[in-house]
């Protein structure tokens, strides 16, 4: 199972928005509404940030959403905080009882 | 509190065996899926096994398939990693994860805080 295809970074200043793209095939991403987000600050565990595409966790600021279209799922952050700079990678049901994750985005607020 | 915690981690030689364990506290552990996923220094995150709540399905990464089992104990609220013929590739900090179905299906919505495994000669 190959990793889904994420941007090495991103960037955005404070106040603006920032979109990160995860790109599958139709055997991952494509086939499934099963793609979840999570923030990663350095030294620590994942936080889970979206669900499902687009379904949002208790206690998760309503600045984070989550689309898909075909076999690319997105992550748009509004409103960039300087809290927000973190690694974010995205994930996948890819079937037979498997996942797969993406390579990984560092957002940088500039 | 919600909490997992890994423990059992550290330097192994290759071709050895190892077994982490993750401890869960605060919630009904034998109500929900567990899954671990590691990430290698520097480097993206990997799933790497998941085990149903009762432990009648399990299911692992090509990658570690035949090497690596998951398990769990719901008596003792702990779940398991047994990792055999280790490899150097196998050096990561391995994560165990929650699955909740109310957060998300096929989401980590509780995560431990990891443990280090080393794989060197």
């Amino acid at each position: 199972q190959s990793a889904l295809t994420q941007p090495p970074s991103a960037s955005g200043s404070p106040g603006q928005s920032v979109t990160i793209s995860c790109t599958g095939t139709s055997s991952d991403v494509g086939g499934y509404n099963y793609v979840s987000w999570y923030q990663q600050h350095p030294g620590k565990a994942p936080k889970l940030m979206i669900s499902e595409v687009s379904k949002r966790p208790s206690g998760v600021p309503d600045r984070f959403s989550g689309s898909k279209s075909g076999n690319t799922a997105s992550l748009t952050v509004s409103g960039l905080q300087a809290e927000d700079e973190a690694d974010y990678y995205c994930c996948s049901y890819a079937g037979s009882n498997n996942l797969v994750f993406g390579g990984g985005t560092k957002l940088t607020v500039l | 509190q919600v909490q997992l915690v890994e423990s059992g981690g550290g330097v192994v030689q290759p071709g050895r065996s190892l077994t982490v364990s993750c401890a869960a506290s605060g919630f009904t552990f034998s109500r929900y899926g567990m899954h671990w996923v590691r990430q290698a220094p520097g480097k993206g995150l990997e799933w790497v096994a998941v085990i149903w709540y009762d432990g009648s399905k399990k299911d692992h990464a090509d990658s570690v398939k035949g090497r690596f089992t998951i398990s769990r104990d719901n008596s003792k609220n702990t779940l398991y990693l047994q990792m055999n013929s280790l490899r150097v590739e196998d050096t990561a900090v391995y994560y165990c994860a929650r699955e909740d179905w109310d957060s998300g299906v096929w989401a980590f919505d509780i995560w431990g805080q990891g443990t280090m495994v080393t794989v060197s000669s």
